[in-house]
């Protein structure tokens, strides 16, 4: 069973950092492209940054670019998202989503982790 | 970037009629499009990948169509489980891009 648990969410001042984790389990985590994708209260889906399996492309979107920084450790089953100079219009709930093999589309998804930036 | 503009915002059917929810988007995506649902405090699900293809365990009342900018979803025969919020996703181009959704309500 394909499981993905994200952790490491919470309370942060604007301008500081914080970093997510995603931890996989149940497919062969380093055959697939993975990605984070957000959604702030109340507000529909964004997509924030993808991976490739191997983990030598990197993607971001307009909004993160330069703040955030996207990585995986195939030998953790681990994928994370280094999140800098932090913003208020940063504030939502983290998804960690599986690419579909061929394509990405994104076929399973964590629960999610909440990140709210406030003073 | 790409953007997906999905309409209506809102759909207010009964149990048992049919839904057709659209997605446009602002230059051809070819058929790189999915759909997804998601219910209140739960992570999206995929429904369909490139525009028409059913993901895995995804009920048959459920089917997509079209290419290029134009896409729709229909559901046929709504049942109590359908009532939720749709959303739309093109990955031809960086950066990906979702529409914004349309509520699907009694």
């Amino acid at each position: 069973e394909v499981q993905l648990l994200e952790s490491g969410g919470g309370l942060v001042q604007p301008g500081g950092s914080l970093r997510l984790s995603c931890a996989a389990s149940g497919f062969t985590f380093s055959s697939y492209a993975m990605s984070w994708v957000r959604q702030a209260p109340g507000k529909g889906l964004e997509w924030v940054s993808g991976i490739s399996g191997s983990g030598g492309d990197t993607y971001y979107a307009d909004s993160v670019k330069g703040r955030f920084t996207i990585s995986r450790d195939n030998s953790k089953n681990t994928m994370s998202l280094q999140m800098d100079s932090l913003r208020a219009e940063d504030t939502a709930v983290y998804f960690c989503a599986k690419a579909y093999r061929t394509n990405w589309s994104f076929d399973y998804w964590g629960q999610g982790t909440l990140v709210t930036v406030s003073s | 970037e790409i953007v997906m503009t999905q309409s209506p915002a809102t759909l207010s059917v009964s149990p048992g009629e049919r839904a057709t929810l659209s997605c446009r988007a602002s230059q051809s995506v070819s058929s790189n499009l999915a759909w997804y649902q998601q219910k209140p405090g739960q992570a999206p699900r995929l429904l369909i990948y490139g525009a028409s293809t059913g993901a895995t365990g995804i009920p048959a009342r459920f089917s997509g169509r079209g290419s290029g900018t134009e896409f729709t979803l229909t559901i046929t025969s709504l049942q109590s489980e359908d009532f939720a919020v749709y959303y739309c996703q093109q990955y031809n181009n960086w950066p990906l891009t979702f529409g914004g959704g349309t509520k699907v309500e009694i």
